[in-house]
């Protein structure tokens, strides 16, 4: 089946520093791509729609200048967050979809990345 | 967006089928119903979706009404493995390859020995 890979699946950082967070797709091609975050005892909430070869789309509220994303190639997206405070401490998971175009194939999901700012 | 419904919790005893309702009153008719499950501190795993016949696979079955406007979600013999939370999306549609998934709260399930 399908594999998302994210790299690191834990870090710990300083206030102030920025921490990249790598999602590939292994077996097959993603042109789009989804970053999501979750904060304890809560649902996963979507935060951008990453797109292979163009500017991301984010969601209400979420800061673009923040979350840096880049999807340089069909098999890799990465989300850079700048300036990390403690407040952006949480668990960030993307995920993928084989395929392009209207669809029904299913998204599959990395195993998350849980961030910790020190 | 078509908006989903769930208990916020079930238990279900060990080997017994555990049965998980949705409610999605809104959805349109060329939604599909999806369903995800969520081990602590793991990523979402994809279960099974749907659009208007009932379907089953190795993990579980779905069953859908005809109106659509609600589903259940079976796994025919709960283990304790199985204990998760278990997301009911229906998937937001604009097209292309921009059709994205929300997350609701979802059903925690406790499997019980």
């Amino acid at each position: 089946g399908a594999v998302v890979s994210q790299h690191p699946s834990r870090v710990i950082c300083k206030s102030g520093t920025s921490v990249k967070i790598e999602c590939r797709s292994l077996d097959f091609q993603a042109t789009t791509m989804f970053w999501y975050r979750q904060f304890p005892k809560q649902s996963l909430m979507l935060m951008a729609t990453s797109n292979e070869g163009s500017k991301a789309t984010y969601e209400q509220g979420v800061e673009k200048d923040k979350f840096l994303i880049n999807h340089a190639s069909l098999t890799l997206s990465t989300l850079t967050v700048t300036s990390a405070h403690p407040e952006d401490s949480s668990f960030y998971i993307c995920s993928a979809r084989e395929g392009t175009g209207w669809n029904n194939s299913p998204l599959h999901f990395g195993n998350g990345t849980r961030l910790t700012v020190t | 967006d078509a908006k989903t419904t769930q208990p916020p919790s079930m238990d279900c005893a060990e080997g017994r089928a555990a049965n998980l309702p949705c409610n999605h009153s809104t959805i349109s008719g060329n939604e599909y119903v999806y369903w995800y499950r969520q081990i602590h501190s793991q990523g979402p795993q994809y279960i099974i979706h749907g659009l208007k016949n009932n379907e089953t696979n190795e993990m579980a079955s779905l069953i859908i009404t005809e109106d659509r406007k609600s589903s259940t979600l079976i796994l025919p013999h709960a283990t304790l493995r199985d204990t998760a939370v278990y997301y009911c999306i229906v998937r937001v549609a604009y097209g292309g390859a921009t059709n994205k998934l929300i997350f609701g709260t979802g059903t925690l399930l406790a499997v019980q020995p």
